[in-house]
């Protein structure tokens, strides 16, 4: 089975603080994807990689930014938290394009900006 | 821009009742997912669709797309209490790995 392992379940920083979450898959998967997932919005993606050292925006890049020097490890980093992005993230990884699989969800972090 | 929107947001039913959510889309994808997502806990894999007419089941659960109208559906029988989870559709554009999810339906058996 696919393994996604986000580092924290729970998360409370300042604002102002800068925030890593850490994503780490073990299926060798080519993509991964940050999201975060907010009552009556869904899902929204934040960034994307298809490999190592690559990174692609997503639909709500604007505070964050991401990591990928290796290929089994995704970071997002928050540069200077502010409360609007309290939420839940996301980490999923899918193997390379063209291979009708679904993407595999870690089981997030709740992180609270105060 | 793809846009996915699913219907009805919240669902309340009876055990042992039918019923079906909607999801539909806005410009051409080429393939629908379909997720479920318990309480606190993350996104599991129901579903991939992949080509105009395809229907999948499992269980009490099944799933169908149909392209030309832009509209999935997930269509539930014989509600049970376990079935009690949000579900979200999700589609990607043409070679592109991206997902855009719906709002997700929040479906609540009730005995």
């Amino acid at each position: 089975d696919v393994k996604v392992t986000q580092s924290s379940r729970y998360l409370v920083k300042r604002t102002g603080e800068k925030v890593f979450l850490e994503c780490v898959q073990d299926m060798d998967h080519e993509n991964m994807f940050w999201y975060r997932q907010d009552p009556g919005l869904g899902l929204r993606l934040i960034y994307f990689s298809y490999d190592v050292k690559m990174k692609e925006k997503g639909d709500i890049p604007e505070g964050y930014s991401v990591s990928r020097e290796k290929k089994e490890r995704f970071s997002l980093i928050l540069e200077s938290a502010s409360t609007n992005q309290t939420s839940m993230y996301l980490c999923a990884s899918s193997p390379l394009q063209g291979i009708n699989q679904p993407q595999h969800f870690g089981d997030g972090t709740r992180l609270s900006i105060l | 821009e793809l846009k996915v929107e699913q219907n009805p947001l919240f669902l309340s039913m009876q055990e042992g009742k039918n019923y079906t959510i909607y999801c539909n889309y806005s410009t051409t994808s080429d393939r629908l997912y379909w997720y479920r997502q318990d309480p606190g806990k993350s996104l599991e894999s129901l579903f991939v669709l992949l080509s105009n007419g395809a229907v999948k089941q499992e269980g009490r659960l099944m799933a169908s797309l149909d392209t030309k109208a832009r509209l999935s559906t997930l269509h539930i029988t014989a509600a049970v209490h376990d079935l009690s989870a949000t579900y979200f559709c999700a589609g990607s554009n043409f070679g592109n790995e991206k997902l855009t999810f719906g709002t997700g339906t929040r479906l609540t058996i009730i005995p």
